[in-house]
């Protein structure tokens, strides 16, 4: 299997707090991992590509220091929203790709994604 | 023009009934195609993933592609009320990390 693990499922919390969101490959090592925001009967948004040990890279438009993203092992990965406000209320979610040979071409493995509320 | 086009639905259909679902892409470069059932307030679940023209069947699933037409389906069988969910079809090249998502066709399998 892929199991892919994110936590918490659901934040409910005040503006100018900041949330961290955890995003666990339970039974694979994934060199790369993706978060994304889901708004209410809308596609996928990538936000950001995180790889293990370096930088994630943010997709345009995507505040890296409003959004910061951790990377320190090949089965977790982080999503910090820093000073979070209600425009930030959404659905994220985060995926997982197999670490390994000719690895760019797997599919990804999605986790259960975080419900965030700012109120 | 999207590189991937899907019909949104809502697509209504009885329990039993053969249910295809579709997407067109504009990218040749896209080498692999996935489809991914996503319940309302969960993660999308991967349910077929195939980089070749063809067929692929699992179970109830049967994966198109037509990579001459740029074109791919998936079809379910037997419909059930579970299969109730939002389906996502989703492409990739072997040059990019990224994937690229259709909007989603939200399907409602009646009794």
């Amino acid at each position: 299997g892929a199991v892919v693990s994110q936590h918490p499922s659901w934040v409910i919390c005040k503006s100018g707090t900041s949330v961290k969101i955890e995003c666990r490959s339970l039974d694979f090592q994934a060199t790369t991992m993706f978060w994304y925001r889901q708004f209410p009967k809308q596609s996928l948004m990538l936000m950001a590509t995180s790889n293990e040990g370096s930088k994630a890279t943010y997709e345009q438009g995507v505040e890296k220091d409003k959004f910061l993203i951790n990377h320190a092992s090949l089965t977790l990965s982080t999503l910090t929203v820093t000073s979070a406000h209600p425009e930030d209320s959404s659905f994220y979610i985060c995926s997982a790709r197999r670490s390994g040979a000719g690895n760019s071409n797997q599919p990804q493995h999605f986790g259960d994604g975080t419900r965030l509320s700012i109120l | 023009q999207k590189e991937v086009e899907q019909d949104p639905g809502p697509l209504s259909v009885p329990e039993g009934a053969i249910v295809s679902l579709n997407c067109t892409y504009s990218n040749s470069a896209f080498q692999y195609f996935m489809w991914y059932r996503q319940y309302s307030r969960k993660g999308p679940e991967l349910l077929m993933y195939t980089y070749s023209s063809g067929n692929k069947e699992d179970g109830r699933f049967t994966a198109q592609v037509d990579k001459s037409s740029k074109y791919i389906s998936l079809f379910i069988r037997d419909s059930q009320p579970s299969d109730s969910a939002t389906y996502l079809c989703a492409m990739g090249g072997y040059n990019t990390d990224k994937l690229i998502f259709g909007t989603g066709t939200r399907l409602q399998v009646f009794p």
